[in-house]
């Protein structure tokens, strides 16, 4: 069966970090583009980042360049994205999902910045 | 950044009737690489369209997609109930992908 499941939300401060992570069974990983899009409550989708089958290039939205990285570890079939330096603003339910195509999502994870 | 704009912000509508969504991107779509998705409260998208007219597996062929350029649309020939939702379009031709804000599909 596919699967896509993230973890890693929670609670934080402003400033704070978090690492995300999705665990992927039931297809291919290392083939795969990756993304995480988020979404504020009650919002529409945001893209947040990219990342290339192997790892070697990745992209970033401009509101979150510099703070957030994404990487992946092709052997453990897990894509990551470690924030730092977390805003009000970053408030929202992650999504990993296959790229650029999102044929795969997973269920999704919320992160809450707040003091 | 291309910038997806898309109308109605709501669509309300009667089961049975006939659905039409517009996506209008802020420059051209490189080689029609333009998706849809469909979202319901507390689920994840799931992808109905891409290259702007291919169904992806499993969806229904009551759901269509056309356009090219700027401008693309979404069309549900006969709404069923469980195609009441919200629907995004997504450019992914350029390495930065964006979305647009949404279209509410309400029952009338």
């Amino acid at each position: 069966e596919l699967q896509l499941v993230e973890s890693g939300g929670g609670l934080v401060q402003p400033g704070g970090s978090l690492r995300l992570s999705c665990a992927v069974s039931g297809f291919t990983f290392s083939r795969y583009w990756m993304d995480w899009v988020r979404q504020d409550p009650g919002k529409g989708l945001v893209w947040v980042s990219r990342i290339n089958s192997d790892g070697s290039s990745t992209s970033y939205a401009d509101s979150v360049k510099g703070r957030f990285t994404i990487s992946r570890d092709n052997a453990k079939n897990t894509l990551y994205l470690q924030m730092n330096s977390l805003r009000d603003e970053d408030t929202a339910v992650y999504y990993c999902a296959t790229s650029p195509i999102s044929d795969y999502w997973g269920q999704g994870t919320l992160v809450t910045v707040s003091s | 950044e291309i910038v997806l704009t898309q109308s109605p912000g709501t669509l309300s509508l009667s089961p049975g009737e006939r659905a039409t969504l517009s996506c209008r991107a802020s420059q051209s779509v490189s080689s029609s690489q333009l998706a849809w998705y469909q979202q319901k409260p507390g689920q994840a998208p799931r992808l109905l369209i891409y290259d702007a007219s291919t169904r992806a597996t499993g969806i229904p062929d009551r759901f269509s997609g056309s356009g090219s350029g700027t401008d693309f649309s979404l069309t549900i020939s006969r709404l069923e109930p469980e195609d009441f939702a919200v629907y995004y379009c997504q450019q992914y031709g350029t390495s930065r992908q964006t979305f647009g804000q949404g279209t509410k599909v309400e029952i009338k």
